[in-house]
């Protein structure tokens, strides 16, 4: 099985400021064929289920406010929030599906600080 | 724009079997090139991908190793819908389960609301 690490397990930012998560999995999930990366990040505040943010690692779901932002290739990835709003407290998970079983991230709470 | 809707019991007893049952609406379950899949979540397994059902021409399902041999996934073509079964459940299945749909890549759009699966005598 891909195993995803993610980094740092909690994060309190500042509201305005820049926040960043990790992703980090153990092995490739970019198919040489296409040159995508099966990398997804989801979004779960308490009571809900995850919302998908972003897909093939950069690519921003329709509705997903622009100062989220996905970058990353091959095991590396990183999730940016660009400015942070207080909206944006919640769970953050990474995810493959390069191949079954896809496998999540542990999760990183972002808190305002 | 697809919308799951789950239903099932909240409360199983050990050793016996957790169905619940995933109404789609907005597509159909038998769409070519998508996918749909159980996943749960429990504070010491967080995630889990359990397996989802597709059809191609024909129907196939992808299971995680860690159930494999005790679970089951159906869909349902006359009612538009999904069932998961999953035998011999013991406390360690306690969790919140969700269907999710697949659309235009292998990860979950589209999440249902949830079910808490409390498995206890």
């Amino acid at each position: 099985d891909i195993v995803m690490t993610q980094s740092p397990d909690s994060l309190a930012v500042s509201l305005g400021e820049r926040a960043t998560i990790n992703c980090k999995s153990s092995q490739s999930v970019l198919y040489s064929s296409n040159n995508k990366n099966y990398l997804v990040w989801y979004q779960q505040k308490p009571g809900q289920p995850p919302k998908l943010l972003i897909y093939w690692a950069s690519t921003r779901e329709s509705g997903v406010p622009d100062r989220f932002s996905g970058s990353g290739s091959g095991t590396d990835f990183t999730l940016t929030i660009s400015s942070l709003q207080a909206e944006d407290v919640a769970v953050y998970y990474c995810q493959q599906y390069y191949t079954t079983p896809y496998t999540f991230g542990q999760g990183t709470k972002l808190e305002i600080k | 724009q697809v919308q799951l809707q789950q239903s099932g019991p909240g409360l199983v007893q050990p050793s016996q079997t957790l169905s619940l049952t995933c109404a789609i609406s907005g597509a159909s379950v038998s769409s070519n090139s998508v996918a749909w899949n159980w996943i749960r979540q429990s504070p010491s397994r967080g995630l889990e991908w359990l397996g989802r059902t597709y059809y191609k021409s024909k129907w196939y399902n992808d299971y995680a190793v860690s159930v494999k041999s005790r679970i089951t996934i159906n869909p349902d073509t006359s009612k538009n819908q999904l069932s998961l079964q999953l035998n011999a459940v013991t406390p360690e299945d306690t969790a919140v389960y969700y269907c999710a749909f697949s659309g235009r890549s292998d990860a979950f759009d589209v999440w249902g609301h949830g079910t808490m699966v409390t498995v206890s005598s």
